[in-house]
C-alpha cells in the first residue's frame, strides 16, 4: 500500500494564494487519479477537486489541481484567499483496490 | 438528485459489533455506475478509508481493518451496510457512508458524503 503525505497546517493572509502538496509515497502519481476535499468544522467533506484537476460545478475558480510526475505529488492551490476558505483539505488517491487519505492539512487564513 | 444517509446505534459497548446502515435516496444502489464506501474519522483526527462495496458484491477493505469488517448491501431496502465486529475505544469515530461514482472503468471520488454519526465505544 502507499501513502499520500501533506503538511499538517499551513497559513496565509487573506487574498494571498497557497499550495498544499500531497507527495505520494509509492507507485506513481500519475494516471491514478486526485482527489480534494475540504471539510469545515462539523462538517462533511465536500469535493473541491476530482481527476487530478476537475472542479465541481459551484466550486469557485481559485481553487485549482495540478500533478507533478517529477516529486511524485499532486497540489491544490487556492489564490485570493478568503476565511471562508479556512478549514480541513484531504487528498485522496486509489489504486489497486485501495483507497486512500492523506493526512489532512489544516488551512488557517488570518 | 442522489442522498446518502446513515443511521445506527451512538453507542457500542467495547468488544461488542458495531452496525450502521446507509440508506441511499434519489438513486439505485443496484447502479452498475458506482461503488459505495465507509470512511471513518477519531475525534480530532483524518478521515480513515474502511472499505468499499460494488454492486456485483465484490468488497474491498483497508487492510488494517479486514479481518473485523463486512460491507454489505440490501437492494430491496436500497440500503448499505457495514459491521465492525470485536470494537475498542480506538473505533470511536464519526462513520461516513459515500457514493463512488465509476468513470473510465474506475473510481471516482467519494461524493456525496452523508452527514456523518458519531459512534462512540464505551461502557
Amino acid at each position: 500500500n502507499f501513502v499520500l503525505t501533506q503538511p499538517h497546517s499551513v497559513s496565509e493572509s487573506p487574498g494571498k494564494s497557497i499550495i498544499i502538496s500531497c507527495t505520494r509515497s509509492s507507485g506513481s502519481i500519475v494516471g491514478n487519479y486526485v482527489h480534494w476535499f475540504q471539510q469545515r468544522p462539523g462538517s462533511s467533506p465536500t469535493t473541491v477537486i476530482y481527476e487530478d484537476n476537475q472542479r465541481p460545478s459551484g466550486v469557485s475558480d481559485r481553487f485549482s489541481g495540478s500533478i507533478d510526475s517529477s516529486s511524485n505529488s499532486a497540489s491544490l492551490s487556492i489564490s485570493g484567499l478568503k476565511t471562508e476558505d479556512e478549514a480541513d483539505y484531504y487528498c485522496q488517491a486509489y489504486d489497486g483496490n485501495n483507497w486512500v487519505f492523506g493526512g489532512g492539512t489544516k488551512l488557517t487564513v488570518l | 438528485h442522489l442522498q446518502v444517509q446513515e443511521s445506527g446505534p451512538g453507542l457500542v459497548k467495547p468488544s461488542e459489533t458495531l452496525s450502521l446502515t446507509c440508506t441511499i435516496s434519489g438513486g439505485s444502489i443496484s447502479s452498475s455506475t458506482y461503488y459505495w464506501g465507509w470512511i471513518r474519522q477519531p475525534p480530532g483526527k483524518g478521515l480513515e478509508w474502511i472499505g468499499s462495496i460494488y454492486s456485483n458484491g465484490d468488497t474491498y477493505y483497508n487492510p488494517s481493518l479486514k479481518s473485523r469488517v463486512t460491507i454489505s448491501v440490501d437492494t430491496s431496502q436500497n440500503e448499505l451496510s457495514l459491521k465492525l465486529i470485536s470494537v475498542t475505544a480506538a473505533d470511536t469515530a464519526v462513520y461516513y457512508c459515500a457514493k463512488v461514482p465509476i468513470i473510465a472503468a474506475s473510481p471516482s471520488e467519494f461524493d456525496p458524503w452523508s452527514q456523518g454519526t458519531l459512534v462512540t465505544v464505551s461502557s
